[in-house]
């Protein structure tokens, strides 16, 4: 029982890199979610899910997209990377209102 | 706008103590109130979750209280053990037709000192 599967865990990108990061459920649940975590920050939602094919903005969108093409993939990509966006991602899914998170991408932007 | 207001940011509490963690939230939308617990190195994993329309909420040494006309909640841990240590993070959802996204208060650091 995999649960949320984040590939990859670690990743140093130069900035103007662009990557995908990909968050895969075995769960067969309909809504997934991608957050950044910054010390002091908490986790701030990104983008979501509540379907194969449906996405939508979160609290901070900007410098991202998703794509939800299957129902137990969402993929978020970075298109020109900035330290800004130096942080941990981390993809969750729920069926209802309990998530269940992966364990993290750490992105380093230099 | 902090829509979850989360306090202390960090939080020492001797082996056998009690440790508590404050949250406030604003939205009156909001209808679920979930905890989770983070080790280092680790994604959030959901600790206790409470409704509205319960005022307390136990399970085991953890327990929520609610206190809906302040629009505050807290986590109480009985009994701290060093096995406790890690963040935790509280968190508030509305939902409708079935989805929800959480709100998360930054976090409290907790350390139980053995």
């Amino acid at each position: 029982n995999a649960g949320v599967t984040q590939t990859p865990k670690f990743r140093v990108l130069k900035t103007g890199q662009s990557m995908t990061l990909l968050c895969a459920q075995d769960m067969n649940h309909e809504y997934m979610y991608w957050y950044r975590q910054d010390p002091g920050m908490g986790l701030r939602l990104i983008h979501y899910s509540v379907g194969e094919g449906t996405t939508a903005k979160g609290e901070v969108p900007d410098g991202y997209n998703v794509s939800r093409l299957k129902k137990q993939n969402f993929l978020l990509g970075l298109e020109s990377a900035a330290p800004s966006q130096t942080s941990v991602y981390f993809c969750a899914s729920s069926r209802t209102h309990g998530y269940t998170f992966g364990s993290g991408t750490r992105l380093t932007v230099v | 706008q902090q829509q979850v207001k989360q306090s202390p940011q960090s939080l020492i509490v001797q082996k056998g103590g009690i440790s508590i963690i404050n949250c406030a939230y604003e939205n009156t939308a909001f209808d679920y109130f979930p905890w989770y617990q983070q080790f280092p190195g680790k994604g959030p994993a959901l600790l206790i979750a409470i409704r509205p329309d319960v005022s307390e909420k136990k399970e085991g040494r953890f327990t929520i209280s609610f206190n809906k006309s302040a629009k505050q909640f807290s986590l109480h841990i009985m009994d701290s053990q060093p096995g406790d240590s890690a963040t935790y993070f509280c968190a508030a959802s509305q939902g409708n037709s079935g989805y929800s996204t959480l709100t998360f208060g930054k976090g409290t650091m907790l350390l139980v000192s053995p």
